[in-house]
């Protein structure tokens, strides 16, 4: 079956790094998402992987490897607003979305 | 974990034509499911909110006569694309709220999406 796993929850202090790691086992990629959702909010885009290495965007990078079925989100210089929830969504082979459930972030001062 | 299907999960219609897409809790209630269209860059834009036995909320700019939604049960709600053009070829996707009794949890589910090709 198709699979995606991530922490269920995060703890990090201000100012800190944290990273939120997502394994996946799907049939076929076509990339892979990053998305930050704030309770009651709409999912926000961060980022997009289809090849492997690492694509930095401000605070956000986001890093890809196909071959182990991997891809980590770091988040550097934390703040109090980054405390969100981040979901991670492999598109497979027939462009479906497999999501997974989702990482709760939560910054202490 | 709770999970969220979607269908069908591709169509393709000629424009001037209607389209349902339906979104389906699989095991459990969702009295709130959410609309989403992704664009091309990737983002996510909230359509609606889909609450059971009620009307759906519209976010501002989305034509409530041209995707009409119907949430007439707790595991089902439904986004019909009225006379679909094609601008209105995207990638829909749902998600549906999880909401366990006590309040203590309350989780967004999504599905797979629909891609809707219109010609």
């Amino acid at each position: 079956g198709q699979n995606i796993d991530q922490p269920t929850e995060m703890t990090a202090t201000e100012g800190a790094i944290v990273q939120i790691n997502c394994t996946y086992q799907t049939s076929g990629f076509n990339g892979l998402f990053w998305y930050q959702q704030h309770a009651g909010e709409a999912p926000t885009f961060l980022s997009y992987n289809v090849l492997d290495g690492l694509e930095e965007k401000g605070r956000f990078s986001s890093f890809l490897s196909r071959s182990k079925g991997y891809s980590y989100l770091l988040l550097k210089e934390l703040q109090m607003k980054d405390s969100a929830s981040y979901l991670c969504a492999v598109m497979d082979s027939n462009y479906q979305l497999i999501w997974g459930a989702g990482t709760k972030l939560i910054i202490k001062p | 974990g709770a999970v969220v299907s979607q269908h069908p999960s591709r169509v393709i219609c000629k424009s001037g034509t209607s389209v349902k897409i339906e979104c389906r809790s699989l095991d459990f209630q969702a009295t709130t499911m959410f609309w989403y269209r992704q664009f091309p860059k990737k983002s996510l834009m909230l359509m609606a909110t889909s609450n059971e036995g009620s009307k759906a909320t519209y976010e501002q700019g989305v034509e409530k006569d041209k995707f009409l939604i119907n949430h007439a049960s707790l595991t089902l709600s439904t986004l019909t694309v009225t006379s679909a053009h094609p601008e209105d070829s995207s990638f829909y996707i749902c998600s549906a709220r999880d909401v366990v009794s006590g309040g203590d949890t309350d989780t967004q589910y999504f599905g797979p999406g629909t891609r809707l090709t219109v010609l």
